[in-house]
């Protein structure tokens, strides 16, 4: 199973700021399957990320993904007020299960 | 705009089955792949599995041997049904379009395992 380790737990910024996740992998994540999602409370997750750095539809592009094997990075350009929520990456390479990581709360500061 | 959304009993008996099931509306269930995540509370998402439309399946290898998920293109919905629960079943369960990213996503219901 290929462990996703988010960093950090819990990243504190103000609205204009730049924001930068981390989800780093035990193993190398084939062909960059990797997604991320914001996920707020009482909402379900919303995709932003497919594919390491494919924007997901409607998805405003001061979101961007990169990143490839094990190490991969959302960034958040410009910190809007409606940015500040939990973020999960998620492998959906060649080996399963499919997995997430454990989440990076982005916290207004 | 397509929209999910999850039906079901919000409270299972221990060592009985969850049953749940996924209404797709407002387009085909057809050429797509369809999902089942679970967020137990206070953690984080779990991937359960998914169903192609043609009704073939992919599960997390950890619920194999208690899961089964199935698809009704008439009734355009999809089921998941997970058998033997505990507690540690409890869990926000979504549903989601698509068997790798997620781009569609149901609000989620909550399923209590308790006597």
């Amino acid at each position: 199973e290929i462990v996703l380790t988010q960093s950090p737990g819990t990243l504190s910024l103000s609205p204009g700021e730049r924001a930068t996740l981390s989800c780093r992998a035990s193993q190398s994540v084939s062909s960059r399957y990797l997604a991320w999602y914001q996920h707020k409370p009482g909402q379900p997750p919303r995709l932003l990320i497919y594919d390491a750095s494919s924007r997901a539809t409607g998805i405003p592009d001061r979101f961007s993904g990169s990143g490839s094997g094990t190490d991969f990075t959302l960034t958040i350009s410009r910190l809007e007020p409606e940015d500040f929520a939990v973020y999960y990456c998620h492998q959906y390479g060649s080996s399963l299960p499919y997995t997430f990581g454990q989440g990076t709360k982005l916290e207004i500061k | 705009q397509v929209q999910l959304q999850e039906s079901g009993p919000g409270l299972v008996k221990p060592s009985e089955t969850l049953s749940l099931t996924c209404t797709v509306s407002g387009g085909s269930i057809s050429s797509y792949y369809w999902s089942w995540i679970r967020q137990p509370p206070g953690k984080g998402l779990e991937w359960i599995g998914y169903v192609y439309f043609s009704g073939s399946t992919n599960y997390n290898p950890s619920l194999k041997s208690r899961v089964t998920i199935s698809v009704d293109t008439s009734r355009n919905q999809f089921s998941l049904r997970l058998s033997s629960v505990t507690a540690a079943d409890s869990a926000v369960y979504f549903c989601a379009r698509g068997g790798w990213s997620h781009d569609r996503w149901g609000q989620g219901t909550l399923v209590i395992v308790s006597s």
